[in-house]
């Protein structure tokens, strides 16, 4: 597609269970981030891939999340026994190069913990 | 840790006055790219610079780089009800190349 792709766009979901949300970034983008946004808040960084090299997990909040993104394309952010407090917007953008490039960003998933 | 902190949380200005936000980090930045957020949207690249010192101009809007890379500003002249959102800054922290987002700055104009 033309732009940065990520589904589900809404996503409720009971305490507890697990949740995968996927990102299919713009073709020939290297760089892929998942950011995180709560009502009215700003963008907190979760994890970042730039190429094949290993990613940057360092903000990932806790052991609940992971991701990983398979043959440097698509992306899935996973978040296992969801909590509330996981209620958010998440964000996944890409970009061509790394941090020195603009990035896309797809139109987010809005989780619903409840 | 990494922090990029943006002045003011929130401003709310009638329609034709000026606005300032200003983008502080605790480390040096290889550049600093703007981004907009319209209410129910997603981040929109405004405009990235690169140089210490950069001034660049869009139309209303004037963009500075700090001389030491570690700050920067947005200015928008005789705001217009199109430009409510909220503007964040963002840059990679020097010695790592991932984007790093301001905690950015609702501008709210009134007719």
């Amino acid at each position: 597609g033309a732009g940065v792709s990520q589904s589900p766009s809404n996503k409720v979901t009971e305490k507890g269970k697990d949740v995968e949300l996927r990102c299919d970034p713009i073709s020939g983008h290297t760089a892929l981030y998942w950011y995180r946004q709560s009502l009215g808040q700003g963008l907190e960084f979760l994890i970042y891939f730039q190429g094949n090299s290993a990613p940057d997990k360092s903000g990932l909040p806790s052991d609940r999340f992971s991701a990983e993104r398979t043959g440097g394309s698509v992306s899935t952010l996973t978040i296992q026994r969801t909590q509330q407090e996981d209620s958010a917007v998440y964000l996944c953008a890409s970009s061509f190069g790394s941090g020195n490039t603009e990035a896309f960003f797809g139109q987010g998933t809005r989780l619903t913990v409840v | 840790g990494q922090q990029v902190m943006q002045i003011p949380q929130y401003q709310h200005v009638q329609e034709g006055e000026d606005f300032t936000t200003y983008c502080n980090s605790s480390t040096t930045l290889s550049n600093i790219q703007w981004y907009k957020q319209r209410p129910g949207g997603h981040p929109v690249f405004l405009i990235q610079l690169v140089k210490s010192g950069e001034v660049k101009k869009q139309k209303r809007l004037t963009f500075q780089f700090g001389e030491a890379k570690k700050n920067s500003s947005l200015h928008i002249t005789a705001t217009q009800t199109t430009d409510v959102g909220t503007y964040f800054c963002a840059g990679p922290p020097y010695n790592t190349d991932k984007l790093i987002f301001g905690t950015g700055t609702r501008l709210q104009v009134f007719p």
